[in-house]
Order: C-alpha cells, then sequence, then structure tokens
C-alpha cells in the first residue's frame, strides 16, 4: 500500500493564480482530511470529509475548496493564491470510528 | 487562551537521559489525546495514544490528568533518533474525529 501520496511535493505560485493540491488514499478510508502548516503553530484543519459526496468546513477554510467525489481522492482547490496561504499543506486519512490519522508526505507551497 | 498549548522548546538533552514534557488542553469535554512525532520537514505520525490510567511503549510513558487537564510524555533513555518535534493532539467531541494540534515540543538529542 502507497498509504497517502500527494502532489505536487514544492510549488512556487504568483498571487491570483490557481492550482489543485491532489490528495490520494489506498486505505478505503472514509475519512479525509486537509491540514495547513506554518512555521512555529500547529497544524490547522481547512477542510474534512467522511465520505464520498460529503464534505464540511473546519478552522480555517476560507480561499480553499474541496470536493470528493471518490472514497480514494480528496482535491484542495486554491482559487486565488494570495501569499497568506503559504504554508505546507497536509492530507490525512482515517477509518470511521478509529482515531490514528495517516498523513501524506505533504506539499510546500510558497505565493509570491 | 489556546486550546492545546506546549512548550515549543528546543529541549537539547544528552543520549540516555531521560526527558518529560508536558502539554495542557482548554476544553474539560475532550475526550481522546494522543502524541505525534514529526521529523524535520516529514508528515506528523502516530506515536501513541494516551489512556486516562497511562501507558506505556517501550521507552515511552504518557499519562493524562483529568483533573488538571494535562497530559505528558515521559522518553526513558534517549536515543539520537528521538530526536524530533512532538505533537500533543486532543479530540474534543466524542465521534467526531477532528484532531486539535498542539504547537509541538522540539526535541534534540545530543551524542
Amino acid at each position: 500500500n502507497a498509504g497517502v501520496t500527494q502532489t505536487p511535493k514544492f510549488r512556487i505560485l504568483k498571487i491570483g493564480q490557481s492550482m489543485t493540491l491532489q490528495c490520494t488514499q489506498d486505505m478505503n478510508h472514509n475519512y479525509m482530511y486537509w491540514y495547513r502548516q506554518d512555521p512555529g503553530m500547529g497544524l490547522k484543519l481547512i477542510y474534512y470529509s467522511v465520505g464520498a459526496g460529503i464534505t464540511d468546513k473546519g478552522e480555517v477554510p476560507n480561499g480553499y475548496n474541496v470536493s470528493r467525489s471518490t472514497t480514494e481522492d480528496f482535491p484542495l482547490r486554491l482559487e486565488l493564491a494570495a501569499p497568506s496561504q503559504t504554508s505546507v499543506y497536509f492530507c490525512a486519512s482515517s477509518y470511521e470510528g478509529r482515531v490514528e490519522q495517516f498523513f501524506g508526505p505533504g506539499t510546500r507551497l510558497t505565493v509570491l | 487562551r489556546k486550546e492545546v498549548e506546549q512548550d515549543p522548546g528546543p529541549f537539547n538533552v544528552p543520549e540516555g537521559a531521560t526527558v518529560a514534557f508536558n502539554c495542557t488542553y482548554s476544553n474539560s469535554a475532550s475526550q481522546s489525546f494522543f502524541w505525534y512525532r514529526q521529523d524535520c520537514r516529514k508528515e506528523p505520525k502516530l506515536l501513541m495514544s494516551v489512556y486516562s490510567s497511562g501507558n506505556e511503549d517501550g521507552r515511552f510513558t504518557a499519562q493524562l490528568n483529568r483533573a488538571s487537564q494535562y497530559i505528558s510524555l515521559l522518553i526513558r533513555d534517549s536515543k539520537l533518533s528521538d530526536s524530533a518535534t512532538y505533537l500533543c493532539v486532543v479530540r474534543s467531541n466524542f465521534g467526531n474525529e477532528k484532531l486539535t494540534f498542539g504547537t509541538g515540543t522540539r526535541l534534540t538529542i545530543i551524542p
């Protein structure tokens, strides 16, 4: 099993550009999450999903959108990139009713 | 007050020593508690869950004090490979798997 995979690993965007961060898991987990981690800060939940077709906002959803059309995939969309969105983005997944979250390797995004 | 607070460190500890760090949480309704480990520029990984009765996994011991709302992690006979950031994580709503992460405590083991 590959676990949770994320692409790209690194990306530099200009202000106002858009992009999609990809996340895929092969563990058949129902729950998937997107976090951002800023230097010296804890992980902040952006969006999460409890199953295909169901998504909900986390703590810091502004400027992002998500979709969950399949169990495996949970892409995160940035529509109008801003410098404040410079961060490391982690996707995670977990079994329904289980508590351990498995994280992908992260995407380092810089917005200039 | 932050929902989960940790001393950011850094803790610089000689190899073989014992080190302990605490984490406090503000929501008395918190249900589940965990320590995650994050290596430099890597993703977080679950180190251990924290149970009310306390629990041990090899050189690692985790304890929970609900009355004072803190969680502790003790590492005995520290190894160079223990160098990492340790994240205190709390789940507040039973049945809801959203987690709140502390900012982490950075530990460096010195040869």
